[in-house]
């Protein structure tokens, strides 16, 4: 089983559209959830962390649920520019600030 | 503050080829990582480093090589280059504190290596 799982997509929406993806993760010692942002042929850059009680920025929500093992992210109000690959990430509890991460989900918003 | 830069942005080798991989950061960071992102996959570690003068193996580090002389600078070195070598390398930094929209174990990216071996 991969330690960080994704629906790898991919996702094509309109403009305006919400979308929401899903990711699972195995360790239950994990503490730490990230949602990155991977734009094409560039780096990853960290879109938001993802807090126990939920956490929103503007059009972005994320949730965690830790009794499923299950990470959300969901998008209002869909932009041309929010098309990317979303990569679900996880601390490894065990050593040196390890992250591990999900493959990634693309996303294409359409005009 | 220039963040994570890496050097070269491309790199065409032939096999059994060798060449380092530059990274350096100027956030005066005590972790740095070297992943590698093959077309479709997620990141893979390499190797880490938790400060100078301590390295450590990650994932996948067979057929790589680093140092960590300095707080700033970790090199990736990679001997006898191979086709399955091909990828995009990738130097992150960290430093564990917290913030608004940071925890303590965000990691900060350069723009990546290109690296492909023929």
């Amino acid at each position: 089983r991969k330690e960080v799982e994704q629906d790898p997509g991919p996702f094509n929406v309109p403009e305006g559209a919400t979308v929401a993806f899903n990711c699972t993760y195995s360790n239950s010692a994990s503490q730490s959830f990230f949602w990155y942002r991977q734009d094409c042929r560039k780096e990853p850059k960290l879109l938001m962390s993802v807090y126990s009680s939920g956490n929103e920025d503007g059009r972005f929500t994320a949730q965690l649920n830790r009794a499923s093992q299950y990470i959300s992210l969901l998008i209002r109000d869909s932009k041309l520019s929010d098309s990317a690959t979303y990569l679900c990430v996880v601390n490894d509890p065990g050593s040196a600030r390890q992250l591990t991460f999900g493959s990634g989900t693309q996303l294409t918003v359409l005009p | 503050n220039a963040g994570v830069t890496q050097t070269p942005k491309f790199r065409i080798l032939k096999i059994g080829q060798s060449m380092t991989l530059q990274c350096t950061q100027d956030m005066n960071h005590n972790y740095m990582y070297w992943y590698r992102q093959d077309p479709g996959m997620g990141l893979k570690l390499i190797y880490y480093s938790v400060g100078a003068g301590i390295t450590d193996k990650g994932e996948v580090p067979n057929g790589y090589n680093v140092s960590r002389s300095t707080t700033e600078d970790f090199p990736l070195r990679l001997e006898l280059a191979a086709p399955s070598q091909t990828s995009v390398y990738f130097c992150a930094s960290s430093f564990p504190r917290t913030g608004l929209r940071t925890s303590t174990d965000t990691q900060y990216f350069g723009p990546g290596t290109r690296l492909t071996v023929l």
